[in-house]
Order: structure tokens, then C-alpha cells, then sequence
């Protein structure tokens, strides 16, 4: 496989549910990130992971909780969730380089609905 | 603050007509990137094109054309002959280099083109 792959492709769960998205990227990266993009909104970016450290988390309530156990694989796991968190959330990995920006490549999104 | 403005919310044209998506971005480096991705109904990003903030060069890709204007901070993507597999939502970004520690994206709203037969 190539690219990044991220799965499943569509979840439906319930509120007390819980449930984990992976995504794995074969590209070399050493960044990945989750985004969220909810139906009329802007795209939400919700955590980075830089060299499997966690760099970055935009204030995302606690019942999402990020995993990178390697730079290869991001997973977020889904806990009591609420029916607005129904949304795609994307995945997307890019290379870090000092002064260089190469851009993202994401993931085709799982798109997760919760009832 | 670095931002980045995408004013057309939605766009519809008919097929064969050329159409152009606006993107305006504000930063505060001197050094920056700027890029457009599509995303189509399937729902992955896909990268369309990067800009080097030192490279004004207007760039053609077949039917796709950017014209990148310092002066006035944009970064304009032009669909020529559109057709219906154009129809997407649209986003351009900009580089943030040095906040965070990582390569940031900041993204603009986005424009969803309706090509229609």
C-alpha cells in the first residue's frame, strides 16, 4: 500500500460506545496529524504528533484521545462520544524539515456518525 | 496573524466555462509556502500545487492555472473548460514556519465548485 490509509471508512457507534480510528502512512513521514471537518465548518485541526511526540492539541474535549506509537501509525480512540462529534475526521502525515514546507498528505477519511 | 480567506463560498458554473477560485492570505514571514488541494465527494484532500513565496511565476498544469500575486497577498486558481469532475471543494493553505515547533498548514474555509452538464 501507498499513501496514507486510514480505517474504517465509515463507523457508526453510539453514545456510549467506544471505538478507535487508525491510520498508518507509508510515505516516510515524520509527522502525522488528525483534523476534524464537520459539515459547514472549516477544517479542525486536533492534534499533531512531531517525531511521535505530541506538539500540538487544539483544546479537543478528553473523551477523543490520541495514540502514536510509531511514526508510522496514529490511532484516536472514541469514548461517550456526543451526536455533534459526528463528522470526517482526517488523517494527514508530513515530512518535518527546517525551513521547508512540503505540504500534507491525508488520508480519505473516516466518516463517523454517532447516534 | 496568519490567515487565509477564501470569500467564494460556493461556486456553480455549466460545464466548458472557465472559472476562477480566490484565495488572499495574510502572514507575517517572509519565507512561506502556499498550496491548493481538492476534495472531492469521496473525501480525501488531494495536493493540486506548492509555491515558494520567492517564486511569482504564474504555473499551468493542463486546465488548471495559478496566478500568485505578492502585492496583493493571493494566490488565485483558474479552472479552464470546466468540466464535471471538477466539482469539489477547494482549499488553498498557507505554511506557518514558525509557531509550534511543526509544519503548520493554516486552511482556508474552502470554495465548493458545482460543475454542472
Amino acid at each position: 500500500e501507498t499513501g496514507v490509509t486510514q480505517t474504517p471508512r465509515h463507523l457508526v457507534m453510539g453514545m456510549t460506545n467506544k471505538k478507535s480510528l487508525k491510520c498508518e502512512q507509508h510515505l516516510g513521514h515524520n509527522a502525522m496529524y488528525w483534523y476534524k471537518q464537520s459539515a459547514k465548518k472549516p477544517l479542525e485541526l486536533m492534534f499533531v504528533y512531531s517525531l511521535e511526540e505530541r506538539v500540538e492539541n487544539n483544546s479537543v474535549p478528553s473523551r477523543f484521545s490520541p495514540e502514536c506509537p510509531n511514526s508510522s501509525h496514529l490511532f484516536l480512540h472514541l469514548h461517550t462520544l456526543q451526536p455533534e462529534d459526528s463528522a470526517l475526521y482526517l488523517c494527514a502525515s508530513s515530512q518535518e524539515r527546517t525551513g521547508v514546507n512540503y505540504g500534507y498528505t491525508f488520508g480519505s477519511g473516516t466518516r463517523l456518525t454517532v447516534v | 496573524a496568519q490567515k487565509v480567506t477564501q470569500a467564494q463560498t460556493e461556486i456553480s458554473v455549466v460545464e466548458k466555462e472557465d472559472v476562477t477560485l480566490d484565495c488572499v492570505y495574510e502572514t507575517r514571514d517572509t519565507t512561506y509556502y502556499l498550496f491548493w488541494y481538492k476534495q472531492p465527494p469521496s473525501g480525501e484532500l488531494v495536493f493540486l500545487i506548492r509555491r515558494n513565496s520567492f517564486d511569482e511565476q504564474n504555473e499551468i498544469s493542463g486546465r488548471y492555472s495559478w496566478n500568485f500575486q505578492k502585492s496583493t497577498s493571493s494566490f488565485n486558481f483558474t479552472i479552464t473548460a470546466s468540466q464535471v469532475v471538477d466539482s469539489a471543494v477547494y482549499f488553498c493553505a498557507l505554511s506557518d514556519m514558525f509557531s509550534g515547533g511543526y509544519n503548520k498548514l493554516i486552511f482556508g474555509a474552502g470554495t465548493r465548485l458545482a460543475v454542472h452538464p
